[in-house]
């Protein structure tokens, strides 16, 4: 089955800063990787994601870029703000996600 | 984005009671939901998939006899947790998939299950 790995799991930037999170997947066949961002005590919100036919995705701060070849793939929070202060979940899969162990990012005001 | 609810947000129960909690898509029909387990700064785990109009797929090393989920409708997806032990209390968090082309996952709020 799928497996996804994900780093770092803690990241502490300045605010304004840019904030990189990597989730590596195994399993070929996935075609859906989404990001959610987690609140303390809250559930998941989807933030963004991308298919397996699209390299790269952006929405306002929040890009995600896809490796097919080398089963990675990558969030990138640009001018952050302390209310990305969250954690931040990959997930990989096609009709089942798996989700990575998470990141808690923790931006500094 | 779409929304799913689940109810209660939270619950105490007795160990040996069961406990249901409800997962209902407000606005879109969801053929296909899934329920979670989070533990504490922890990450979602899978422990079934939940199919309309069919049997509940669990994921290895989950009771399907203790973790009762029922699909009934397009919009309703139910898990029972069958005679509560403290070692049940944890966060239960279910998701609902859009469907008709790029699909998409949306989670409800989640119920903190303690059993004392």
């Amino acid at each position: 089955g799928e497996n996804v790995e994900q780093h770092p799991s803690t990241l502490s930037v300045q605010e304004g800063d840019s904030a990189v999170i990597k989730c590596t997947y195994s399993d070929s066949a996935s075609n859906y990787f989404p990001w959610y961002k987690q609140e303390l005590g809250k559930r998941p919100q989807l933030i963004i994601d991308i298919r397996s036919n699209v390299g790269e995705k952006k929405d306002q701060r929040i890009a995600v870029t896809l490796n097919k070849t080398a089963k990675h793939f990558s969030l990138h929070i640009t001018e952050t703000q302390p209310e990305d202060s969250a954690v931040y979940f990959c997930a990989a899969g096609g009709n089942k996600l798996v989700f990575g162990a998470g990141t808690i990012l923790r931006v500094k005001s | 984005g779409a929304v799913v609810s689940q109810h209660p947000s939270w619950v105490i129960c007795k160990s040996g009671t069961s406990v249901k909690i409800e997962c209902r898509s407000l606005d879109f029909q969801a053929t296909t939901m899934f329920w979670y387990r989070q533990f504490p700064k922890q990450s979602l785990m899978l422990m079934a998939t939940s199919n309309e109009g069919s049997k509940a797929t669990y994921e290895q090393g989950v009771e399907k006899d203790k973790f009762l989920i029922n699909h009934a409708s397009l919009t309703l997806s139910t898990l029972t947790v069958t005679s509560a032990h403290p070692e049940d209390s944890s966060f239960y968090i279910c998701s609902a998939e859009t469907t008709g082309g790029n699909e998409k996952l949306f989670f409800g709020s989640g119920t903190q299950l303690s059993v004392l």
